[in-house]
């Protein structure tokens, strides 16, 4: 119920090309979905966030897609970067004051140059 | 204006020893929070704490572990009798007072290592 599950685990794209990450969820009473990067070494930066009272948010090259009935987001990175390579988490939140973000369990992408 | 700052950034102690974690939060922030990362796994939350207070421990061991945030002063997460399996990336996370919960700011970490 808590859980957010994120896939692929590992993901090689080429330089250009558009990476997609995707989530899903059970708890319907998560109502904020980050997403996060990590470069190694680091600890993780807010990348991007969505509500469910949306269906997309678009920041620069990433956009959050959302699908409330299927209880499903997804990371698209348009012409992603050598930069771009990073691990990304998806969460989840209820956004109340005392509760905790759940995080994807990452996704190691890879961008050829 | 400086962000979260973690120390050690990496700690190696022996089976059995203690190992004391700080977090210093952003300036003006109130709120911490503790997670674990293993290898190939996502953040793991532990505790959730404001000054003085603990708000949410629902993700740390009963045993062993204990986490601080005094009024003045970084806060501690303590690790006592440590074991492999405590081998892990430690990583901090701030929020201000007031503000959504969910605007954490993430320090470097530390990576323990149980030898």
């Amino acid at each position: 119920q808590q859980q957010v599950k994120q896939s692929p685990q590992s993901l090689i794209v080429q330089k250009g090309g558009i990476s997609i990450i995707n989530c899903a969820y059970e708890n319907t009473a998560f109502d904020y979905f980050p997403w996060y990067q990590q470069f190694p070494g680091k600890g993780p930066a807010l990348l991007i966030a969505i509500r469910p009272d949306v269906s997309e948010k678009k920041e620069g090259r990433f956009t959050i897609s959302f699908n409330k009935s299927a209880k499903q987001f997804s990371l698209h990175i348009m012409d992603s970067q050598p930069g771009d390579s990073a691990t990304y988490f998806c969460a989840a939140s209820i956004g109340n004051r005392d509760d905790k973000i759940i995080f994807g369990k990452g996704t190691r992408l890879h961008i050829l140059p | 204006n400086a962000g979260v700052m973690q120390n050690p950034r990496h700690l190696v102690r022996r089976r059995g020893q203690e190992a004391r974690l700080r977090c210093s939060p952003m300036k003006g922030h109130s709120h911490v929070y503790w997670y674990r990362q293993l290898p190939e796994e996502g953040l793991k939350f532990m505790v959730y704490l404001q000054k003085e207070n603990i708000i949410d421990e629902s993700g740390m061991p009963k045993e062993r572990f204990s986490a601080e945030f005094p009024k003045e002063g970084p806060s501690i997460l303590r690790i006592q009798q440590v074991v492999r399996g405590d081998s892990a990336a430690y990583f901090c996370a701030s929020s201000p007072a007031g503000g959504p919960q969910y605007e954490q700011y993430f320090g470097p970490g530390t990576r323990l290592t149980v030898t």
